[in-house]
């Protein structure tokens, strides 16, 4: 079945410092959405992205789809303590999505 | 608008005993779904209905794993015999619909329920 390969695993940063996450897929996906789960927490709806080379962002957090549809990337501008979490990416593949093993960002202290 | 309800929100049980979980979606949001997260996954989709119909239950363990949702409303989801390696959080999710277009629907997540098998 279709597997997406979400990267890195964690990632430290310190507060004020960036942070990117990416997902990649061996096949062509029709669109992809963009979770959060906070420590303890549900995953939250970030976004959703259908086109080729599609950008979007919110306040500090950008994301992309690649031109050929098959990976897509979340970067966090100046991270702030509330960015800490999980974040997963989801592809669509039928009629359910595909999770990631989400990327996890820590704020060193 | 209220969220997704779940309960309980903890279990701990002994291997070979049975479970219920139950979840009641967001009013009028007709595609629930059932995942299971363990510690340090991502959701695993166990099943996922459409109403009252079940539109994928592929990776649903049917010899010990079972769901209903038998109005189209609120859901179901029993474990029984439990084993040990059932220990995770249960996630059940609703949207409004789903589609096999290009276009979707984003899911609402309940708190879950945290599952301990001993």
């Amino acid at each position: 079945g279709q597997q997406v390969m979400q990267i890195p695993q964690y990632q430290h940063v310190q507060e004020g410092e960036d942070f990117t996450t990416y997902c990649n897929s061996s096949t062509t996906l029709s669109n992809i959405q963009w979770y959060k789960q906070r420590p303890g927490g549900h995953p939250v709806f970030l976004i959703q992205l259908v086109k080729s080379g599609e950008v979007k962002k919110q306040k500090r957090l950008t994301f992309q789809f690649g031109e050929a549809k098959k990976n897509s990337s979340l970067h966090i501008t100046a991270t702030q303590t509330t960015d800490v979490g999980t974040y997963f990416c989801a592809p669509k593949s039928n009629y359910q999505l595909i999770w990631g093993a989400g990327t996890k960002l820590i704020i060193k202290p | 608008e209220a969220g997704v309800a779940q309960s309980p929100r903890y279990k701990i049980i002994e291997k070979r005993q049975s479970v219920a979980f139950w979840c009641n979606p967001i009013s009028g949001h007709a595609t629930l779904y059932w995942y299971q997260q363990i510690l340090g996954q991502g959701p695993k989709l166990l099943i996922q209905f459409q109403n009252n119909g079940v539109v994928d239950d592929s990776q649903l363990p049917k010899d010990r794993f079972s769901a209903e949702r038998l109005k189209g409303v609120d859901s179901t989801l029993k474990i029984q015999p439990a084993k040990l390696e059932d220990s995770a959080v249960y996630l059940c999710a609703s949207s409004l619909d789903y589609s096999r277009l290009a276009g979707d629907y984003e899911q609402y997540f309940g708190p879950g329920t945290r599952l301990t098998v001993t």
